[in-house]
């Protein structure tokens, strides 16, 4: 069974600072995809990056950017130069990419940017 | 303009009512989904789909029901077994292969009184 856990509930931090949201997963199969999602207030999700179980280096998007650590079963999110707009919901979903392609997301982190 | 269109954007219903959510895309996906979510909470999975004339069931199907007739379309319909059907609910749609990600239509929010 392929599971997420998303630990911080939420999550306040200064503009202009960087900041980490955590993500771990579960999964016995080989190959896999990693992504996240951002969902402002509007409800609408929209996706931010992209990680492959194979994929040798880390991925990065602008100031978004992948922890991948495979041996840990973690793919944290780096946003480096936090701004007012990157104040949301941010999903964490994972994919098996053998069978029946089950995409199942974490419960979210609430991110606040203050000025 | 390629995209993914729910509709209604806000829908209200009567309890003891079926109601039923429509889902478009003219991306050429073969993957479609439907999730739910409620407030402050993530997305769980309710139905998925890869092809045309199947279906498997998510996380939390129970008192839904879909179908795929057409590879454009999936509708969600929300049976009056469903004991706690006020939610908000998303569709995506994707590729069936290759690493791509999923893409969300709007989202319906969904009242019963």
């Amino acid at each position: 069974a392929q599971k997420i856990t998303q630990t911080q509930p939420g999550m306040f931090v200064q503009e202009k600072e960087a900041v980490t949201l955590d993500c771990t997963y579960d999964t016995s199969d080989p190959s896999y995809g990693l992504f996240w999602y951002k969902q402002p207030s509007s409800g609408e999700m929209i996706f931010l990056i992209y990680q492959g179980s194979y994929d040798q280096q880390n991925a990065t998007e602008g100031r978004y950017s992948l922890n991948f650590q495979k041996a840990r079963k973690s793919a944290n999110l780096v946003i480096s130069a936090s701004q007012l707009g990157d104040s949301a919901m941010y999903f964490c979903a994972m994919m098996i990419f053998q069978g029946a392609q089950k995409l199942v997301f974490g419960q979210g982190t609430r991110l606040t940017i203050n000025p | 303009d390629g995209g993914i269109t729910q509709s209604p954007k806000y829908l209200f219903r009567k309890e003891g009512q079926n109601v039923t959510l429509s889902c478009e895309q003219n991306l050429n996906h073969d993957a479609m989904y439907w999730y739910r979510q409620d407030p402050g909470q993530g997305l769980r999975l309710i139905y998925y789909s890869q092809i045309v004339n199947d279906f498997q069931k998510g996380d939390i199907a129970e008192g839904y029901s879909v179908s795929r007739e057409k590879k454009e379309s999936f509708p969600l319909t929300v049976t009056s077994a469903q004991k706690n059907p006020t939610a908000f609910y998303l569709c995506a749609s994707r590729y069936r292969t290759g690493n791509t990600e999923a893409f969300f239509g709007q989202g319906t929010r969904l009242t019963v009184v």
